[in-house]
């Protein structure tokens, strides 16, 4: 399975931009970059996905390198409810079992200052 | 509103005992999954079902059983066999589709005593 690598912590300002970085060179060419995050005590959250062009919705962005061996999941405003651990995740496309399980490594923690 | 609900969120139950997490969406989603949490780790996925009537084991499926007889319900039973109980329990769902993109129940926290 290929793997993502994310810095342990990070810390922001509350109503200032977030960019949480994820690097992921052995991406294939089939992988889909997906954001979790999750609060404590609480069940993780989808926040957004992408192939290879950027995305925006609601909750966040998503900027993605042209080689694809780098993402960038953007909060345009952090606040406090944004204080969480963020997981970047590669997820083959296709069937098979394997296809099937969402590998969470141990993320970024984010923590948003007042 | 649509979403995953897991009951009770907090359990308790004496070593030796068999316990069952309850996992219900109304998302309309065929695939359901069920994960366990330690702490400060990642998620290990337990089973996980993509269709009615079928089901399959996960990476840490011993000590768990699960059935999956209607669409919207997942339940687990933690049993006996399982040497190490206490965690937190994630139930998740998803389209057949969108694998990679999988909703989240609360979790259920599980103590053994």
């Amino acid at each position: 399975d290929a793997k993502t690598t994310q810095p342990n912590s990070m810390e922001s300002n509350e109503e200032e931009p977030v960019h949480l970085p994820c690097n992921h060179s052995t991406i294939s060419g089939t992988d889909y970059i997906h954001w979790y995050r999750q609060l404590p005590s609480q069940g993780p959250e989808y926040v957004i996905h992408g192939l290879t062009s950027n995305v925006n919705n609601r909750m966040a962005s998503l900027a993605i390198a042209e080689d694809r061996k780098s993402s960038t999941l953007i909060l345009h405003r952090a606040t406090l409810r944004d204080a969480a651990v963020y997981y970047c995740i590669l997820t083959p496309r296709g069937s098979g079992g394997s296809n099937y399980k969402l590998t969470f490594g141990k993320g970024t923690l984010l923590t948003v200052n007042p | 509103d649509g979403g995953i609900t897991q009951s009770p969120k907090y359990l308790f139950r004496k070593e030796g005992q068999n316990v069952t997490l309850s996992c219900e969406q109304n998302l309309n989603h065929d695939a359901m999954y069920w994960y366990r949490q330690d702490p400060g780790q990642g998620l290990r996925l337990i089973y996980y079902s993509q269709i009615v009537n079928d089901f399959q084991k996960g990476d840490i499926a011993e000590g768990y059983s699960v059935s999956r007889e209607k669409k919207e319900s997942f339940p687990l039973t933690v049993t006996s066999a399982q040497k190490n109980p206490t965690a937190f329990y994630l139930c998740a769902s998803s389209t057949r589709q969108g694998r990679g993109t999988q909703y989240f129940g609360p979790g259920t926290r599980l103590t053994v005593l």
